[in-house]
């Protein structure tokens, strides 16, 4: 069974640093996705990236990135210059190719601070 | 840019009541999921929906469980007789055919049963 582990409950940043999260994920399979969701105290649940397996290149969205590294099945997420609005809860999930359900890790709490 | 929207927002119920949350999916989309998330745990799993039927669903997703999409917008999640531990923020979440698309969610239904 597929597994996401996400080793830190909670971290934080001061205003304009540099943070990153982590996040490892267990599988078996060979073609897959990754994502990283943000949950502000709204509780919505936001896409903030995601990242085809077959794709060697790490994927890039403004001040977030990702260090995906498939032989070590690991996914951190990169926060560039954090913003106050950048706290939140955040989630990393894996999909299967040929499945249709998210698999959520336990999540990362970030607080950014002024 | 279209969202999925969830009603209510908040809904309190007794043990033992049955309780339908609604969803309505963005519209081009063809694929539907309820996920849920107990208080301060992962957001887990519930089931997917495809082509009026349901095409994968969890272990949590028993008999007073179901779903149904009645009319071309609405995606409903039924529990026939609540239970105090069905109390969590409920997601309804909607994507497009293509097979790597992104998954949408709702701003989510918190239940409260009591």
């Amino acid at each position: 069974a597929q597994t996401v582990t996400q080793s830190q409950p909670e971290m934080s940043v001061q205003e304009a640093e540099t943070v990153t999260l982590s996040c490892t994920y267990d599988t078996s399979e060979n073609n897959y996705y990754l994502f990283w969701y943000k949950q502000p105290p709204s509780r919505q649940m936001i896409l903030v990236i995601r990242q085809e397996a077959y794709k060697q290149q790490n994927a890039t969205e403004n001040r977030f990135s990702v260090n995906f590294q498939k032989a070590a099945k690991s996914f951190s997420l990169k926060i560039s210059d954090s913003q106050l609005g950048d706290t939140a809860m955040y989630f990393c999930a894996f999909m299967n190719h040929n499945t249709d359900k998210l698999i959520f890790g336990t999540g990362t709490r970030l607080q950014v601070f002024p | 840019e279209p969202e999925v929207t969830q009603t209510p927002s908040h809904q309190v119920t007794q043990m033992g009541q049955e309780v339908i949350l609604r969803c309505v999916p963005i519209s081009n989309h063809l694929y539907f999921y309820w996920y849920r998330q107990i208080l301060g745990q992962k957001v887990e799993f519930l089931v997917s929906f495809y082509n009026n039927e349901i095409s994968e669903k969890s272990e949590i997703f028993d008999d007073q469980f179901s779903v149904e999409r009645p009319d071309g917008s609405n995606f409903t999640l039924k529990i026939r007789s609540t239970k105090l531990e069905d109390s969590a923020m409920y997601f309804c979440a909607s994507r497009m055919d293509s097979p790597n698309s992104p998954l949408h969610f709702g701003n989510g239904t918190r239940l409260t049963v009591t």
